[in-house]
């Protein structure tokens, strides 16, 4: 059974704190993505890696930064927390582009994290 | 205006009502259209997958592309308790796991 892994369901940190969030794979994947998720907004695209220690900025890449220093792991940073990145935040992992197979992005269950 | 307008809903149906959800897009460069489903405390899970304009059914599930208008649907037939959850679309333009566009969500309850 396929799997991604965020390291934390929930987490409360305060404004100006460093925070690290965790994501695993174990589908020896290319793609991993990290996302946000607001009421009425939907999945926002954070930052993307298309391979090891390669990284690509999405649609909302400030405040943020990521590492991909292995294949099946990829952590999304957040250098000094704000309230406004109060949110769920969901790692996902897919194939590249291979023609007419499908890459399906497999998501994890997601990390709820409040900045106070 | 968003790239994907989706209406949050909520959406409450009696069981075994014909559900039907909506998308409408501004980009006509999308080739890959998308239907999500994410209960409540979980992450999204792929649902239905369809390229460019047509139908494609899967049990109770049917999605529908209309790329002339610019209008993706998902119908859900005799609709089940177990069905309530969010439903996402999302669309692209290459067949990859980047790159995607997601709609709001719909938030689905369907009662027994």
């Amino acid at each position: 059974d396929v799997k991604v892994t965020q390291s934390s369901r929930y987490l409360v940190k305060r404004t100006g704190e460093k925070v690290f969030l965790e994501c695993v794979q174990d589908m020896d994947h290319e793609n991993m993505f990290w996302y946000r998720q607001d009421p009425g907004l939907g999945l926002r695209l954070i930052y993307f890696s298309y391979d090891v220690k390669m990284k690509e900025k999405g649609d909302i890449p400030e405040g943020y930064s990521v590492s991909r220093e292995k294949k099946e792991r990829f952590s999304l940073i957040l250098e000094s927390a704000s309230t406004n990145q109060t949110s769920m935040y969901l790692c996902a992992s897919s194939l590249p582009d291979r023609g007419r197979v499908k890459a399906e992005a497999f998501f994890g269950q997601g990390t709820r994290l409040t900045v106070v | 205006q968003k790239e994907v307008e989706q209406d949050p809903g909520p959406l409450s149906v009696p069981e075994g009502a014909i559900v039907s959800l909506n998308c409408t897009y501004s980009n006509s460069a999308f080739q890959y259209f998308m239907w999500y489903r994410q209960y409540s405390r979980k992450g999204p899970e792929l649902l239905m997958y369809t390229y460019s304009s047509g139908n494609k059914e899967d049990g109770r599930f049917t999605a529908q592309v209309d790329k002339s208008s610019k209008y993706i649907s998902l119908f859900i037939r005799d609709s089940q308790p177990s069905d309530s959850a969010t439903y996402l679309c999302a669309m692209s333009i290459n067949n990859a796991g980047n790159m995607l566009t997601f709609g709001g969500g719909t938030r689905l309850m369907v009662k027994p």
